[in-house]
Formats: structure tokens, sequence, C-alpha cells
């Protein structure tokens, strides 16, 4: 069955270090993926989006892989900060149903001054 | 640009009674997104339209869902009768040309059946 895997466990880190945010996906072949951010109380809100020939996408601080061999995306936050402390989705297209994006479950990242 | 506006914020009813979530997406788009969220099944696309014409509503859970979208700048989710399990926020979205384009959230609808 198709299934989008997003790190379970929350995640911890240091104010100033690397945040590194994992994506895993079964049985799709996307041609996008997207990450957004959702604040408590709040709707996700678009961060990044990567095609599938495109190996890295940058934007600030944050900067996205996509490996459609390992079916992994990675979304990393250099330099992080308390207030990029949220929960953090990775979305991918279902292929040939040009409207459908599906979410994973999302990881909560805190960040500790 | 005011955003995806979603109406209520907050909705409390009993069991049985009937609940319609409304939904003014941004201007020019032209797909809309419902999902239900969850701590237990997180993020879940119920249906979505393009060009106010339903394509997809797989995920709609059961027959006491509809949604409809009578013009480009209006949607509505309706539940009848409602049940304690459709408890969850409900979000609605909209894009410029689908999944390859960013989708633009409301601050969704808390509903709670009690």
């Amino acid at each position: 069955s198709q299934k989008i895997e997003q790190n379970s466990e929350a995640l911890n880190i240091q104010e100033g270090k690397t945040a590194t945010l994992t994506c895993n996906y079964t049985n799709y072949s996307p041609a996008y993926l997207q990450w957004y951010r959702q604040d408590p109380g709040r709707g996700p809100v678009f961060l990044l989006l990567i095609r599938e020939n495109e190996k890295e996408k940058r934007k600030e601080r944050l900067k996205v892989t996509f490996d459609t061999t390992l079916k992994q995306s990675l979304f990393h936050i250099t330099a992080s900060q308390p207030a990029d402390s949220a929960t953090y989705l990775c979305a991918l297209d279902i292929m040939g149903q040009g409207g459908k994006l599906i979410f994973g479950q999302g990881t909560e990242l805190s960040v500790k001054p | 640009d005011a955003g995806v506006i979603q109406s209520p914020r907050h909705e409390v009813t009993e069991m049985g009674q009937e609940v319609t979530l409304r939904c003014k997406p941004i201007s020019g788009h032209d797909y809309l997104f419902w999902y239900r969220q969850t701590m237990m099944r997180g993020l879940e696309l119920l249906i979505y339209f393009n060009n106010n014409v339903p394509i997809d509503d797989s995920g709609m859970p059961e027959d006491r869902f509809s949604a409809k979208m009578p013009n480009a700048s209006f949607s509505t989710l309706k539940i009848q009768p409602s049940e304690p399990r459709d408890s969850a926020v409900y979000f609605c979205a909209s894009s410029f040309q689908g999944a390859n384009s960013p989708l633009h959230f409301g601050n969704g609808t808390r509903l709670t059946v009690t």
C-alpha cells in the first residue's frame, strides 16, 4: 500500500544547529514533493516545492533534497532558531492525478535556546 | 490578498445534527481541497475540485459527508447527521494549477461533536 513516513519522534535540537527532517515514501512515483510548516491552531504554510528532476532546492536557511531512487526527501534548517519550532509536513502529488496532494503525519521540531 | 477564509472557526454540535463548514478560496485559484486533521490520522484529503467540478471524492469517509462548490468563490462541506468520531479540524485549501503549485490553507474549523 502507499505510505508516507516522517520522523515519528519529535526532534529536539539546540539553537544554531542544523535540523534534518526525513520524509520516506513507498509505492508512489511523485512528480513533485512539497514541505509545509504548521503552527498550533493554524493551517499549514507552504515552504518549498521540489520536482522529481531536481536534486536539491534552497531558500534562505532551508534546503530540500529529493532522491527518487531512495524514495526519500530530506529537509534541512541551518542555523536553527527557537522561532523555527513547529510541525513540518511533507506532501506528495499522486502521479496522473494533477490535483491530489497527500501529506505525511509531520515531524514536530523544537529548537531550544 | 485575504487568503483562504473558513467559517466558523469553531463548531460544537450534538450528535445527529447537521453541520455545514464554509470556505472562500483565493481569487483566481482553480483548485479547492478539503482536508481533515486528527492526531491519529494526520491530514487526510477528503475531496478536491478543479474549476468548481469535484474530481476525486474517494477520501470522503461515508455518505454522511457531502461537498459542493456552486461557484469559484465558495465551497461547503456538510456532515449530516454528525457523529462524535467526526470531531476534527477541517481545512480548506486552494491552489493555482493543482499539486504542482503551493497549496494555501485556511486556518481551519475545529469541529466538536458531543
